[in-house]
């Protein structure tokens, strides 16, 4: 079965500090889908990124950028010198390919809580 | 497109009563999912349906729960009746296609049962 492992609960930085926070995730099929969310304090849930299991290429966005790496079965996200509106909890999940037999929409991680003090 | 769309935002009951959370998914969305946020067990699937057709309810913690979709543009979860544990934020998502395309979330509903 599909899995997502967050191993950072929270992370606290200050201000212009650059963070990683760590994904893992395991599946049995070769062909999944990997994305990351963010819940501000107000609730939603914000769409940052998508990323297929046959394109390792890094993506950067702004200060956002995005590590995925097969050999290691992760997929990190960095945020480069964060600001206080970063402060958010951050959800990876986990789709697998094709609504067969087992295939579950959506697997989240536990999310990390990022806290940037001013 | 107005995103999806969840009704209450909060709701408070007391136990044993019934409540109905509701969801509008985004036009064109073949996929609508609900999910269910608690501090202990993150988010959890709890149903989805592909067509207005319920696909799979597994997630579905006791048959206190119901969902429905009579028609492409709405949906319902029902809990009948109500316990203190369903306390949560329930969330709908919906998306153009199963896995390979993001899911779009509404805003959640707060509930609580007291």
């Amino acid at each position: 079965a599909q899995k997502v492992t967050q191993a950072q609960t929270e992370i606290s930085v200050v201000e212009k500090e650059d963070v990683t926070l760590d994904c893992v995730y395991e599946t049995r099929d070769t062909t999944y889908y990997l994305f990351w969310y963010k819940q501000p304090p107000s609730g939603e849930l914000v769409f940052l990124i998508r990323r297929n299991s046959f394109d390792e290429q890094n993506e950067i966005s702004g200060r956002y950028s995005w590590n995925f790496q097969k050999s290691t079965s992760s997929f990190n996200f960095t945020i480069t010198a964060s600001q206080v509106v970063d402060s958010a909890v951050y959800f990876c999940a986990l789709s697998e390919a094709g609504a067969g037999e087992g295939n579950t929409p959506l697997v989240f991680g536990k999310g990390t809580r990022l806290s940037v003090i001013a | 497109d107005a995103g999806v769309i969840q009704s209450p935002r909060h709701e408070v009951t007391e136990m044993g009563q019934e409540v109905t959370l509701r969801c509008k998914p985004i036009s064109g969305h073949d996929y609508l999912f609900w999910y269910r946020q608690t501090m202990m067990r993150g988010l959890e699937l709890l149903i989805y349906f592909n067509n207005n057709v319920p696909i799979d309810d597994s997630g579905m913690p006791e048959d206190r729960f119901s969902a429905k979709m009579p028609n492409a543009s709405f949906s319902t979860l029902k809990i009948q009746p109500s316990e203190p544990r369903d306390s949560a934020v329930y969330f709908c998502a919906s998306s153009l296609a199963f896995g390979e395309t993001e899911a779009f979330f509404g805003q959640g509903t707060r509930l609580t049962v007291v």
